[in-house]
Formats: C-alpha cells, structure tokens, sequence
C-alpha cells in the first residue's frame, strides 16, 4: 500500500507567523489521468474533518486563501501564511490516486 | 450545501454485525463516489472503503477486506456500511464522506466493539 509520510507530526505556531507541513509518499501519486489526487484535510477537536485544499493546490469552497497547496510527484505541502487562533487542531494529507486511499499520521498544529 | 448524515452505529458484541447508513440530502448524490473513513478514539484517520458513483466499483484496505460491504442505493440517496465478524480494533467513529477526495465529511457514528 501507498505510505503518506507527514512531518512535522507536532507544529507549535506563533499566531500570524506562516506554517508548512510536509507530505511525502512512497509512491507517485500522477494517475495514468495526468491528475494527483493529494487533499489536505483539517480536524477540530470534536469535530468531522473538512477539505481545504483537492488536487494538490486548489482550494475547497469557503478555505481562507492563507492556505495554499504546492508540490508534485511524491512530495507535497500545505502552508498557512498567516496563522489565526482558528487554524488549530490536526491537518492529514490523503491520496487518493491509487486503492486502498491513505492518509499521512497527521499534523497537531497549536499556538504556542 | 449537501449534507451527509450517519446512523446505525451502536455497541456490538466481538464476531457481531453491523449496518452504518449515510443519507445524503441535495441533488448530486448520485454524481459522486463516496468514502467511509474511520478514527479510533485518540488516533488519526483511517480510509475504509471507497465506491463509485454508480456503485460498480468498490474499494476495502486490506484490515477490512472479506469483512465489510460498501453499498449505494441511488434512489435513496444513501450510502451503507455492512459490517460483520467485527473485532474491537473496529472500534471507532465512522464518517462517511463525498468523493474519493473528502469534499463533504458527515459528523460519524460511534460503533464500539466490546462483550
């Protein structure tokens, strides 16, 4: 199976400084469709995940656009140029390029 | 906005069954693949299984496998989980999702395996 490789796993975040998290996978993830199916996802505490960011970089309806995607092949991140209180909590990445899909371990991003 | 919404979960015994159902409300269910993911209490998300829009093509990771059918009912707009033989490592809240790539995630049922 394909192995979706986040680091950090613990981001702490000074609020309006930028953030970035890695997401390496064992395998490309270009589908024969010339498309890469890497999502970053983002999970309050309590609450359901929800999509930020499908394809590599483009933003889900209503993402703030201090998020931003970028990468290609097997290596990818996810930046926040400005952090606000409201972006704590953990951000997966996940494929969905090759079956079974995978998500990376996760990211805990908290305000120091 | 489409709103997914699970049910079915419960306490269920070890080697018991169950059935998780995702009702979908909106137009564009039967436009889209849907997901189940998965997240034992405490720890990250785990990808279940995945179907086509049309329901031809279905998708397990391996830990599920044999065990657990994915199905849709389009006419109904609702997606199902049937879940058998299930083992306390099955313990989790199951979302059901929009799309291979999570467009719209549901707010999870809590199944718990346990005697």
């Amino acid at each position: 199976d394909n192995v979706m490789t986040q680091t950090p796993l613990s981001l702490p975040v000074t609020l309006g400084q930028p953030a970035s998290i890695s997401c390496r996978s064992s395998q490309s993830l270009v589908r024969s469709d010339g498309n890469t199916y890497l999502s970053w996802l983002h999970q309050r505490p309590g609450q359901p995940p929800r999509l930020l960011i499908y394809k590599i970089s483009n933003r889900f309806s209503g993402v703030p656009d201090r998020f931003s995607g970028s990468g290609a092949g097997t290596d990818f991140t996810l930046k926040i140029s400005r952090v606000e209180a409201e972006d704590v909590g953990v951000y997966y990445c996940l494929q969905a390029s090759h079956f079974p899909q995978t998500f990376g371990q996760g990211t805990k991003v908290e305000i120091k | 906005e489409e709103q997914l919404l699970e049910s079915g979960g419960g306490l269920v015994q070890p080697g018991g069954s169950l059935r998780l159902s995702c009702a979908a409300s909106g137009s564009t269910f039967t436009s889209y693949a849907m997901i189940w993911v998965r997240q034992a209490p405490g720890k990250g998300l785990e990808w279940v299984s995945g179907i086509s829009s049309s329901g031809g093509d279905t998708f397990y990771a391996d830990s599920v496998k044999g065990r657990f059918t994915i199905s849709r009912d389009n006419s109904k707009k609702t997606l199902h989980l049937q879940m058998s033989s299930l083992r306390g490592e099955d313990t989790a809240v199951y979302y059901c999702a929009k799309d291979y790539s999570g467009y719209r995630w549901g707010q999870g049922t809590l199944v718990t395996v346990s005697s």
